[in-house]
């Protein structure tokens, strides 16, 4: 089966840790993006990338930072610097220029 | 900067009855208009979407209108059924911005039976 998939589902930090959450697809999409949901809000952008080895800050990207080694990975790393970090992390694929972006069932980080 | 909000936050109606969920929009360079559903703890699917050149365009039981002259859109869902309750975001993407999409910031959808 096609699609994006996101580890974990669930995951519990202690404030001033970074934690890296994973994102994969094979639905062989050059763009990758990753968003950030509050309660109750839209999703918001962080980072996205159109190609391998490349990336672009979205409107919230302070505190985050991304990397794009390979084509269906994506990996997104939410650093000490990042405020208020807990939040529902929901990562996307698409072809580039494409509308109808695929999105992973999300992973809700939660720092205690 | 450019936003995409909606009218109203939530929406209860009968099942059976259409449903019309509204959004505006401020970004006049926008390229498309999409329209995703979110359950509850799950990532957003696509519906639908409309290029900004166009008016209307109908899926199955879903019609969005798109009214440039006043930055609206709206989406409208017939004969509503009890799996349509969800939240309903509309986004725009446009070249400019790399086809990332900004997101407004929701209309809950209740079907009542």
């Amino acid at each position: 089966d096609g699609g994006i998939t996101q580890s974990p589902k669930y995951l519990f930090r202690k404030e001033g840790q970074n934690v890296t959450l994973s994102c994969e697809q094979n639905l062989n999409h050059d763009a990758m993006y990753w968003y950030r949901q509050d309660p109750g809000q839209g999703l918001r952008l962080i980072y996205y990338s159109q190609i391998v080895n490349d990336f672009q800050k979205g409107d919230i990207a302070e505190g985050y930072s991304v990397s794009r080694e390979k084509k269906e990975s994506f990996p997104l790393t939410v650093t000490s610097a990042q405020k208020n970090p807990t939040a529902f992390y929901l990562c996307a694929s698409s072809p580039v220029g494409g509308n109808e972006q695929f999105f992973g069932p999300g992973t809700r980080l939660t720092v205690l | 900067g450019e936003s995409v909000g909606l009218h109203l936050p939530t929406l209860s109606v009968q099942e059976g009855d259409n449903s019309i969920i509204n959004c505006a929009y401020s970004n006049s360079a926008s390229d498309y208009f999409i329209w995703y559903k979110q359950e509850s703890g799950k990532g957003p699917q696509f519906i639908i979407d409309i290029r900004s050149n166009m008016d209307k365009r109908q899926g199955q039981r879903v019609t969005v209108l798109l009214n440039k002259t006043v930055k609206h859109l709206s989406l409208q869902i017939a004969a509503t059924q009890p799996g349509d309750s969800a939240v309903y975001f509309c986004a725009e993407n446009s070249q400019n911005s790399g086809y990332a999409l900004n997101f407004g910031k929701g209309t809950s959808l209740l079907v009542t039976p």
